[in-house]
């Protein structure tokens, strides 16, 4: 069986301050990796992806994330926050033998305080 | 483009009674999947729909859930009768998956916030 963990379910920092979103997976196949973000009453947008290749992945809002195969990990990283960006992420895993089937994580609350 | 669209974005029906949600992909996509989110359980995928057909329904909840995809360019979820438990966000998402690719990437509409009292 596989599944997204995300160790912390909430997340507080100051603005301006560095916040690590940790996100651990288990599959016995490879996977692609993602961060999604959802803000108050929206959807869920996509932040960025690992597909293959460079283990550390740039996305939209200053975000990164690096892909650990040793670790089975792919934390979310910002050197420095915003208020803006308080809301929910979730991380998720497609299976390359499932094709289409994106497992999340139960999700973390950032919430940034000025 | 105006990506995923989702009608209505609220809804509050009494327990017993038929609620149909909709959805537009966006142009060109060819899979559409449809998601449950509470606070107690989180994102659960409903059903997975490749080429208009329904692929993978075993997260339909039970017989009162119902899933059609038409065309392309539109899909259904119907709730028949509805009960307070099914109170919850759903969310449309679609995608364009190539060959026997894993699809890389989901857009997902802004959801439609159901009340069943």
């Amino acid at each position: 069986a596989q599944s997204v963990t995300q160790l912390d379910s909430q997340v507080p920092v100051f603005e301006e301050a560095p916040v690590e979103l940790r996100c651990n997976y288990s599959s016995s196949v490879s996977v692609y990796l993602f961060w999604y973000v959802q803000y108050p009453n929206q959807g869920l947008q996509l932040l960025l992806k690992y597909l293959s290749g460079s283990t550390l992945v740039k996305g939209i809002n200053g975000f990164e994330a690096e892909f650990n195969k040793s670790q089975t990990s792919f934390h979310l990283r910002k050197p420095s926050v915003h208020i803006s960006d308080t809301a929910e992420y979730f991380c998720a895993v497609i299976r390359m033998d499932s094709s289409y089937k994106l497992i999340f994580g139960s999700g973390t609350r950032l919430l940034v305080r000025p | 483009d105006a990506g995923v669209i989702q009608s209505p974005r609220h809804e509050v029906t009494e327990m017993g009674q038929e609620v149909t949600l909709r959805c537009k992909p966006i142009s060109g996509h060819n899979s559409l999947f449809w998601y449950r989110q509470t606070m107690m359980r989180g994102l659960e995928l409903l059903i997975y729909f490749n080429n208009n057909v329904p692929i993978d329904d075993s997260g339909m909840p039970e017989d009162r859930f119902s899933a059609k995809m038409p065309n392309a360019s539109f899909s259904t979820l119907k709730i028949q009768p509805s009960e307070p438990r099914d109170s919850a966000v759903y969310f449309c998402a679609t995608g364009r998956r190539e060959g026997q690719f894993p699809l890389n990437e989901q857009f997902f509409g802004p959801g439609t916030r159901l009340t069943v009292l």
